[in-house]
């Protein structure tokens, strides 16, 4: 199965400063990646994704960098705000095709005021 | 317009007991999925349906996990003879599509307690 490792499994910033979360994985198959946040209590959502024709997306203070190569790749958070603050998932379908899909382990982000 | 929904919120059962979890998937959801997801870690996979059939339950953990969505649309996961180290939370996401890119729609969770 799907190999996913996420780092770090908690990140301290200051508000406004970046924050940066990083996967890897082992199906280099694998062509979809999404990114997941849930705040304590609350159903994770996703909250950009990527797939593999693209090496980055950007959505306002997300976006989402690819490296097919290293098979890894990042979530970038600009300028944090505390409602930033959650936990924050990586995840890899199943290059079999449906989306069976492995999480990583969690970043939990905590953003200072 | 509503979202996943998931019954009860909260389950606490000793041990020993049976456990039905509910799952109601975003109307016309194709794809259903239950996860498990302990206190602090990711969600783990348990079972995949595509509409009524169950293409993949490689990750229930044992016999004692069964999962079913007879009509394709409503789901229930239940626990037999549930152990202490069945507490977790039970997460149950629907997909519009069946395709690897179709984003998954999460319910709240049931958070169940083995006592």
């Amino acid at each position: 199965g799907e190999n996913v490792e996420q780092h770090p499994s908690t990140l301290s910033v200051q508000e406004g400063d970046s924050a940066v979360i990083k996967c890897t994985y082992s199906d280099s198959a694998s062509n979809y990646f999404p990114w997941y946040k849930q705040e304590l209590g609350k159903r994770p959502q996703l909250i950009i994704d990527i797939r593999s024709n693209v090496g980055e997306k950007k959505d306002q203070r997300i976006a989402v960098t690819l490296n097919k190569t290293a098979k890894h790749f990042s979530l970038h958070i600009t300028e944090t705000q505390p409602e930033d603050s959650a936990v924050y998932f990586c995840a890899v379908p199943y290059s079999g095709g449906y989306q069976k899909v492995t999480f990583g382990i969690g970043t939990k982000l905590q953003v200072i005021p | 317009g509503a979202g996943v929904s998931q019954s009860p919120r909260y389950k606490v059962a000793k041990r020993g007991q049976d456990v039905a979890l509910r799952c109601d998937p975003i109307s016309g959801h194709v794809s259903l999925f239950w996860y498990q997801q302990a206190l602090g870690q990711g969600p783990e996979f348990l079972t995949y349906f595509q509409n009524e059939a169950q293409l993949d339950k490689s990750g229930l953990p044992s016999d004692r996990f069964f999962a079913e969505r007879p009509e394709g649309s409503v789901s229930t996961l239940k626990i037999q003879r549930t152990q202490q180290e069945d507490s977790a939370v039970y997460l149950c996401a629907s997909s519009q599509g069946s395709s690897y890119n179709s984003p998954l729609h999460f319910g709240n969770g049931t958070r169940l307690t083995v006592t």
